[in-house]
């Protein structure tokens, strides 16, 4: 079947540190994958996309690279700020069919 | 400005009322889904639609109802309403075609029965 696990929160980082958030996948076809980003009190946007192997998905400093290998999507991001908490969903898309999300990581970044 | 509506944000309501949360589309997405959202975060599929007139339920069995009459638009309605009702329900809307696009989101209504 599809699935998309990534890694239990809340993780909790001082700013500028750096950021990685773990996300595997299974899926039953060439899917795409995504990360979306929810600030607290509103619905879920965008963050990155990849949609082969090997694609680099990149925005705002955040960088993810489609992993075929080792079916991962890790979250990647340098330098944090403390306007970067927030709730992060890895997610898969394939065929033409619905997204299979992971079940959120929740980041908080203190100054 | 293409962009995706939720109203209300918040609601209050009492057991046993009627409520339909609204969400509409200014993008011409085809397809649109309901998902609920519980206090852990998970996000849990619905309903969905892939166009006017089609409407499916999702992974989560759900006593809410939708309905598609507009293409811009995708009301969910609970008849009755209980307090296990109780979530932050999320609207999104996506491209029928291309496995490339993500879905637009909606601001979400948080729901309280009480």
């Amino acid at each position: 079947g599809n699935s998309v696990t990534q890694m239990e929160g809340p993780v909790t980082l001082s700013e500028e540190a750096f950021l990685t958030i773990n996300c595997t996948y299974t899926a039953t076809g060439y899917p795409s994958l995504f990360w979306y980003v929810q600030y607290p009190g509103e619905g879920l946007q965008l963050l990155l996309k990849a949609t082969k192997a090997d694609d680099k998905g990149s925005n705002k400093g955040f960088e993810a690279t489609y992993r075929k290998e080792t079916t991962s999507f890790h979250l990647e991001k340098g330098s944090v700020q403390v306007s970067d908490s927030a709730v992060y969903f890895c997610a898969l898309r394939i065929n033409f069919n619905k997204f299979y999300f992971g079940s959120g990581t929740k980041l908080n970044v203190k100054p | 400005e293409a962009d995706i509506y939720q109203t209300p944000r918040y609601l209050v309501i009492g057991t046993g009322k009627k409520i339909t949360l609204e969400c509409s589309q200014t993008m011409g997405h085809d397809k649109m889904y309901w998902y609920q959202q519980d206090p852990g975060m998970e996000l849990h599929l619905i309903h969905y639609s892939y166009g006017v007139n089609s409407t499916e339920k999702g992974d989560l069995s759900s006593e809410s109802t939708v309905s598609r009459i507009r293409t811009e638009h995708f009301p969910l309605t609970l008849e009755s309403a209980r307090p296990s009702h109780t979530s932050q329900y999320l609207c999104a809307s996506s491209e029928l075609v291309g496995t490339g696009e993500g879905y637009t989101f909606g601001s979400g209504t948080r729901l309280t029965v009480v």
